[in-house]
């Protein structure tokens, strides 16, 4: 079964606004990732956060971590064509070791 | 991109018949996974390798079997294909732990089964 649920599914935006995407999960984890795919293409890693960590930077990106409500949201600042792709969050649990629990994406569009 | 290929990149196989999928890195990677992607329902581990000849199942094994005799290779076997196994593969390698860092994931590997 998916460890973590993206809200929303769908999201599309014009050129220049932010775009935030969430993602929730079940059990308690070791550190939650983000990554993008663009369309038939593998997926990329943007960013890692970990339970001890509640925010987080990179470029565009800005990543914040609630471990009491077991959420996460990725914001991308002022989006670009070029940040049309599927985003995915993949949670590491506790004990997991080497397995990373993938969610089912949010199909992010950007208007130019 | 990471040293990772995988191939083929595209195969139509028949119900029933035998299908080997390979993954081969050049990053010395300890650790080797093999997902599926079906539209719904994200991505799926079915195998993955925490070394040479060290294997352990998935979320969705049934029907594949994998082997990994040298540290860059990481092969997907369907057994028997079936229709469900209709699918985009993908291989992703990670430095260690995979839940402590990311994973690096090849082109993929679309597979029909007629």
């Amino acid at each position: 079964s998916q460890q973590g649920e993206e809200d929303p599914q769908a999201l599309s935006i014009q050129e220049g606004e932010n775009a935030t995407m969430n993602c929730s999960y079940k059990t308690s984890i070791n550190n939650l990732q983000w990554y993008r795919q663009n369309s038939g293409r593998g997926l990329v890693h943007l960013i890692l956060i970990r339970s001890n960590e509640r925010e987080k930077h990179s470029g565009r990106l800005r990543v914040t971590l609630d471990t009491s409500k077991k959420s996460s949201s990725l914001l991308i600042t002022a989006s670009r064509a070029a940040d049309t792709a599927s985003y995915f969050c993949a949670t590491a649990a506790t004990g997991a070791n080497s397995k990373l629990t993938f969610g089912k994406g949010i199909t992010l569009s950007v208007r130019p | 991109d990471a040293g990772i290929t995988q191939s083929p990149r595209h195969k139509v196989t028949e119900t029933g018949t035998p299908v080997t999928l390979r993954c081969h890195q050049t990053e010395n990677h300890r650790y080797m996974y093999w997902y599926r992607q079906d539209p719904g329902h994200g991505l799926r581990l079915i195998h993955y390798s925490y070394g040479v000849k060290d294997t352990d199942k998935g979320e969705v094994s049934d029907g594949y079997s994998v082997s990994r005799s040298k540290t860059e290779d990481f092969l997907l076997t369907l057994e028997s294909a079936t229709s469900s196994q209709t699918s985009v593969y993908f291989c992703a390698i990670s430095e260690t732990s995979g839940g402590s860092y990311e994973q690096y994931f090849g082109p993929g590997t679309r597979l029909t089964v007629t």
